[in-house]
């Protein structure tokens, strides 16, 4: 499978307790994506990756959060200090990221998301 | 701002109905917008991709047009089965200001097609 994979795919954690995840995009995929999803609504952008570079960064991401792309490869997103608003699909996506435009640079392509229950 | 509206947000059709998904989007200075395809409790399948520059793209029993001076775009499903079934989500990406290269996501519309 060359897909999107996230790691794990279900995590229960109690309130105040360190998570991380992981997102392994497609291989030649320059661009990784964070989103976090809640019942009901729309993926919210989190944070995104050129490469190792951290490019982005929603107002959603608290100081709690933290992301890395250490070698522009995989990716990791920690919340540190859970708290029961933090539960939601945390989803992760990759493209190509060209720069002629084309749609095949330019669709982001997501894993199957990590959900967060925090108690 | 950018909002994404999706309407409506719940659909049920009979098998074999042709049925259109609208989706909204108040800033037009867009690069593109995508569709995705969400089952429950798993992560999104792109569907269509459109350019701002195009008006619609096609792909099997899909059709998805745009009309960026207005705002909207249309999913266009064709002789619905019950794989259909599934929440379809529209994404726009912004031409400008932060966060270029992140989608914007509208709430979905969550579609049932009844064999």
């Amino acid at each position: 499978d060359t897909g999107v994979s996230q790691d794990p795919r279900h995590k229960i954690t109690k309130r105040g307790q360190n998570v991380t995840f992981r997102c392994d995009p497609i291989s030649e995929h320059n661009r990784l994506y964070w989103y976090r999803q809640t019942l009901g609504q729309g993926p919210e952008f989190l944070t995104y990756f050129q490469n190792e570079a951290q490019l982005e960064k929603s107002r959603l991401l608290s100081d709690r959060f933290s992301a890395e792309r250490p070698k522009g490869s995989f990716s990791t997103l920690e919340i540190q200090r859970t708290e029961q608003g933090d539960s939601a699909m945390y989803l992760c996506a990759s493209s190509l990221g060209g720069f002629r435009g084309l749609a095949g640079e330019d669709t982001q392509y997501f894993g199957p998301g990590t959900r967060l229950t925090v108690l | 701002k950018q909002e994404v509206t999706q309407i409506p947000a719940a659909l049920s059709v009979p098998e074999g109905e042709n049925l259109v998904l609208n989706c909204s989007f108040t800033d037009s200075a867009i690069y593109n917008l995508q569709w995705f395809r969400q089952d429950p409790g798993k992560g999104l399948t792109s569907l269509l991709l459109i350019q701002s520059s195009q008006r619609e793209q096609t792909s099997g029993r899909l059709n998805a047009s745009l009309d960026k001076s207005s705002g909207r775009s249309t999913l266009y499903i064709a002789a619905s089965q019950p794989g259909d079934s599934a929440t379809y989500l529209c994404a726009v990406r912004r031409l400008r200001g932060g966060s270029q290269g992140n989608l914007i996501f509208g709430k979905g519309t969550k579609l049932s097609v009844k064999p």
